[in-house]
């Protein structure tokens, strides 16, 4: 079954130190893989995607992601934390059925602190 | 959230009422979708629609209806059928053949 995980409920980390947000994702052929943050009360914006091509992702806000096919992972990084950063962030797989369908994770929660 | 908007952001309802999610978009897309969030679960699919008069059924449509008369509006009935119908509902639309999914900024309903 097609899935993605998101081992850490909350990742917790100093202001200026970098981030690190796991995913890892399981799905048959290649893997279409996303990363959106959600403020609270706010709808889920885009901020990365692997669809191909270098392993390294650039996205937005300083945001990058490392597609590991080995590991089948795609974890979220940025060097430097700031505070505005906090918020809950998700990883998706482009279901491998067609249509476009994204699978979610359940989310992690990033509290950067000052 | 730009180019999709929801309507109303709060709703309330009570037990045996259907209620209609309003949704929005006017960025051409041909795809639209419906998701349901609950704390700790993410998102899950309703249902999705890649073509105007033409939807499917998502992961969890029990008890949920939607049209899509026109490009731009996908709505979303919950119906009295649901039985935990309190959720954040969002919308979102994507490009035929494209990837990402944009959302809109979503509706809380909570059923009194």
């Amino acid at each position: 079954a097609q899935s993605v995980a998101q081992p850490e409920d909350q990742v917790n980390v100093a202001e200026g130190n970098p981030l690190t947000v796991k995913c890892t994702y399981s799905v048959s052929g290649n893997p279409y893989l996303f990363w959106y943050v959600q403020y609270p009360n706010r709808g889920l914006q885009f901020l990365l995607k692997y669809i191909t091509g270098d392993n390294l992702v650039k996205g937005s806000y300083g945001f990058e992601a490392e597609f590991n096919k080995s590991q089948t992972s795609f974890h979220l990084k940025k060097p430097s934390a700031l505070v505005s950063d906090s918020a809950l962030y998700f990883c998706a797989v482009r279901d491998s059925g067609g249509y476009n369908k994204l699978i979610f994770g359940a989310g992690t929660r990033l509290a950067v602190h000052p | 959230d730009g180019g999709i908007t929801q309507s109303p952001k709060y709703l309330f309802r009570k037990e045996g009422q259907n209620v209609t999610l309003s949704c929005e978009q006017n960025l051409n897309h041909d795809a639209m979708y419906w998701y349901r969030q609950d704390p700790g679960q993410g998102l899950r699919l309703i249902y999705y629609s890649q073509i105007v008069n033409d939807f499917q059924k998502g992961d969890i449509a029990e008890g949920y209806s939607v049209s899509r008369e026109k490009k731009e509006s996908f709505p979303l009935t919950v119906t009295s059928a649901q039985k935990n119908p309190t959720a954040f509902y969002l919308c979102a639309s994507s490009k035929t053949g494209g990837n990402e999914q944009f959302f809109g900024p979503g509706t809380r309903l909570t059923v009194l």
